[in-house]
This record gives C-alpha cells, structure tokens and sequence, in this order.
C-alpha cells in the first residue's frame, strides 16, 4: 500500500464549477500538509499548507485535514481555465523532513 | 517568497557521458536540498537528501555511484548524472525548505534530461 493515495484524474470540469481534490494517506505520524499545483514542464509551484488538522483559506483555494480520517481535500472555487494542470498532495512527518507525495491529480478547466 | 532556481532548464546529451544539474538556492541559505525525479504521469520520487558540507543520504534503490550529489555550499547543491544511458531520461527537481521556523519547502523548475 502507497503511504498517499491520490486519484491521478484525469479531472474534467467546467469554467466557474468547485473542483474538489483529495488524497488520502496511512502513515499517522504525518503532521505537515501541503498542496502544490504542477504545469506542464514545471516544477512544482506552493499553493498551501497547513499543520495538523482544520482548515485554511487562500483566495479561491480551501485546504482541509482531517488527520481522524487520513484524508486531506483541497477546494478551488470559480474555476478557471488557467487552473488547468496538476495538482499534488505531498506531506511529511516533521518540517524538515522527506515529502511524500501523491500521484498528482490531472484537472482540466474548459471554458 | 523563496525563490530556487535550476540550471540547465533542459538538456540533451550522449548515452555514456555525464551531465551536471545545478540548484540553487536565491534569497536563502539552503543546509539541506532534496531531488526527486518525476516520471511521465507518476509522482515525484525522492532520490536523496543534501546535505551541505557531508555526504548525501541516498533512498534505496538510487544508485549514489551514477547520480553523484555535492553541496559545497549553503546555496548551492549539484546533482551530476554519470555515464548516462536513455533509462535516465526525466525530469529532475530540487526542493530546499527556506530557513528555520519556515515549514514549506520550495522547489525548483526542474531540468530535463534526454540521454539520446
């Protein structure tokens, strides 16, 4: 079993429509989770992180933990079209440690 | 924000030679860098830590002796690929988190490599 479990999409949806991400993990001792969006030829571009479980707001982007759960979501609202790229849950035991990243989720915005 | 940057963006090279990647890191001093490698569709696999001033740590089943890490200073680390063959063909990518009491970690813009 992969320590993060993360849909690879691909993830089709309309211009302005909630796309709603997850990824879900095994390890209990993660604490520090981030989301990172990916375009093509790229590297990976921070778009939020948070500590243990709640909730965090950024703009159009919400990033919940559930650490009970093993289950991490991030939301971005109105969706546009220059959302369209990879998005990937990655998180880690302690702030200086490895990552452990998910698959990377394929969202594709049409307008 | 901190910034990381990567040198060369792409590269093309021979099967049997070696190739040098640079990161670094701009506005922060970076003792610790890591490089994953990203395969088509797959997730970013850590290859090693770097460690500046000590030896790189390796994950298993990355061969220390083929991707020769040196972090000779606090912003700069180096990934060299040696006698590279076509199964080395990817994107690679260093990550450095910005300084202590910071938590993220930022990475770099990844190299392509296409050992032809």
């Amino acid at each position: 079993q992969k320590e993060v479990e993360q849909d690879p999409g691909p993830l089709s949806v309309p211009e302005g429509a909630i796309v709603s991400l997850n990824c879900t993990y095994s390890n209990s001792a993660f604490q520090y989770f981030m989301w990172y969006r990916q375009y093509s030829r790229k590297g990976p571009e921070l778009l939020m992180y948070t500590y243990s479980s709640g909730n965090k707001e950024d703009g159009r982007f919400t990033a919940q933990v559930d650490k009970s759960s093993k289950y991490i979501s991030l939301f971005i609202r109105d969706s546009q079209p220059s959302d369209s790229a990879t998005y990937r849950c990655a998180m880690t035991t302690d702030s200086w440690g490895k990552f452990q990243f998910g698959a990377g989720t394929q969202v594709v915005v049409t307008p | 924000g901190a910034v990381v940057s990567q040198h060369p963006s792409r590269v093309i090279c021979k099967s049997g030679t070696s190739v040098k990647i640079e990161c670094r890191s701009l506005d922060f001093q970076a003792t610790t860098m890591f490089w994953y490698r990203q395969f088509p569709k797959k997730s970013l696999m850590l290859m090693a830590t770097s460690n500046e001033g000590s030896k790189a740590t390796y994950e298993q089943g990355v061969e220390k002796d083929k991707f020769l890490i040196n972090h000779a200073s606090l912003t700069l680390s180096t990934l060299t690929v040696t006698s590279a063959h076509p199964e080395d063909s990817s994107f690679y990518i260093c990550s450095a988190p910005p300084g202590q009491g910071k938590d993220e970690q930022y990475f770099g813009p990844g190299t392509r490599l296409t050992v032809t």
